[in-house]
């Protein structure tokens, strides 16, 4: 059974940093690209990042890229979110997903979440 | 970045009728689009990839076509469960956007 368990999440103030992980089980995770997929309160999905299944391709949303690092260790089938100068629109639950091939092709498999919240 | 608008934002539909979710993409993103369904306090559910491929177990009254910047979710018999939000995705560029969701409510 594929598994995505996040964590890291948690009250954070503006301009601070903060690290998500996320626990991969049940498939070979280096065989396939990673996302994080975040949800602010009440809206729709953003895609935050992703990167491929060797890490030769990363990609950001414009709205984090040069503050959010995304990364993974296939030795130890963990995906990571580095996310710096935090903001309150960074605010939102936050989803470890798998895609459905080894870049991008669909995300078959989302973690329950992990809650950002940026405020003072 | 490629913008996708999704209509109609709400869809109000009985049981048992046939629901019809659209999606538009801003430039062509050839067949690399998904569909997801989401309900309340859950995550997504991946439903449909490739514009067309149903996902592993989805029942066959799911289904989804178009090609290019125009897509189409049908749900042919709606059942109690399927009263979601719905959302299109394209993957053809990084990055990743999301249409804005419909709302298929009874």
């Amino acid at each position: 059974e594929v598994q995505l368990v996040e964590s890291g999440g948690g009250l954070v103030q503006p301009g601070r940093s903060l690290r998500l992980s996320c626990a991969a089980s049940g498939f070979t995770f280096h065989d396939y690209a990673m996302h994080w997929v975040r949800q602010a309160p009440g809206e729709g999905l953003e895609w935050v990042s992703g990167i491929t299944w060797n890490s030769g391709s990363i990609g950001y949303a414009a709205s984090v890229k040069g503050r959010f690092t995304i990364s993974r260790d296939n030795a130890n089938n963990s995906l990571y979110l580095q996310m710096n100068s935090l903001r309150a629109e960074d605010t939102a639950l936050y989803y470890c997903v798998k895609d459905v091939t080894f870049d991008s092709r669909g995300f078959d498999y989302w973690g329950q979440g992990t809650l950002v919240t940026v405020s003072s | 970045e490629i913008v996708m608008t999704q209509s109609p934002a709400t869809l109000s539909v009985s049981p048992g009728e046939r629901a019809t979710l659209s999606c538009r993409a801003s430039q062509s993103v050839s067949s690399n689009l998904a569909w997801y369904q989401q309900r309340p306090g859950q995550a997504p559910r991946l439903l449909i990839y490739d514009a067309s491929t149903r996902a592993t177990g989805l029942p066959a009254r799911f289904s989804g076509g178009g090609s290019g910047t125009e897509f189409t979710l049908t749900i042919s018999s709606l059942q109690s469960e399927d009263f979601a939000v719905y959302y299109c995705q394209q993957y053809n560029n990084w990055p990743v956007t999301f249409g804005g969701g419909t709302k298929v409510e009874i």
